[in-house]
């Protein structure tokens, strides 16, 4: 039974289109996270959110728009999608308590978004 | 600007011998240091942590050893078993507040146990 599970595994589209991915994870945690890994393959944070309210924001181009609709759910939409947004976007989930041994975070294998 | 540096893309060790994976840093702020294995069109699993208050982690044939003054860590993992080829990446965590830790993330170094 996967613990964080995104949908789809694969996305191809042109550019100029408005996409989904989907995550949900079953572990019961309160925090979860979106991951762009770029083609250097750095892997880098794009939004946190903690029991559905936004924590973490980093510089990511305002087309980018996650929505949690309960805390077992992050979704992520991109509106007029761009060449550069081609990338494999990482879901991950936490337990997200004060305790540092909390902090790890468990991944979905990956949604590879290819815009042509 | 990185501010977690894993300086070797790729090493390749033979079977049973060690396998040590480097990792530099640069932000003092870091307090919670963690490693991720990969596997092709899978996520990165959690291998192995180590808090900044200690300087050895061990988990099975897994070592992590951190030199804070340094701000050095480094991954052994001996012996090494075919199964271990992946990429490893090493990730630091900051607190960002409300329950949300923040994991900057290494480049990555592909392991390759030769049979």
């Amino acid at each position: 039974d996967t613990a964080v599970s995104q949908t789809p595994k694969y996305l191809v589209t042109q550019m100029g289109n408005d996409k989904s991915i989907k995550c949900e994870q079953n572990l019961g945690h309160d925090t979860m996270y979106w991951y762009k890994q770029d083609s250097k393959k750095f892997l880098k944070i794009m939004f946190s959110y903690n029991n559905k309210e936004l924590i973490i924001n980093e510089t990511v181009p305002n087309r980018f728009s996650p929505k949690s609709p309960d805390k077992a759910h992050l979704n992520l939409h991109i509106n007029s999608l761009e060449l550069g947004d081609s990338a494999v976007y990482f879901c991950a989930s936490s337990q997200g308590l004060r305790e540092l041994a909390k902090n790890i975070q468990y991944f979905g294998a990956g949604t590879r978004l290819s815009v042509l | 600007d990185q501010q977690v540096k894993q300086n070797s893309p790729s090493l390749s060790v033979q079977e049973g011998r060690i396998s040590i994976l480097n990792c530099d840093y640069t932000n003092s702020m870091f307090d919670y240091f963690l490693w991720y294995k990969k596997y092709p069109a899978e996520g990165p699993t959690f291998l192995i942590s180590i808090s900044s208050i200690k300087d050895k982690n061990e988990d099975g044939r897994f070592t992590v050893f951190l030199n804070k003054s340094a701000k050095h860590l480094s991954l052994h993992i001996v012996p090494s078993q075919p199964g271990d080829s992946a990429v490893y990446f090493c990730a630091a965590s900051e607190d960002s507040g409300a329950g949300s830790y923040q994991l900057t993330f290494g480049k990555g170094t592909k392991l390759s146990v030769i049979p």
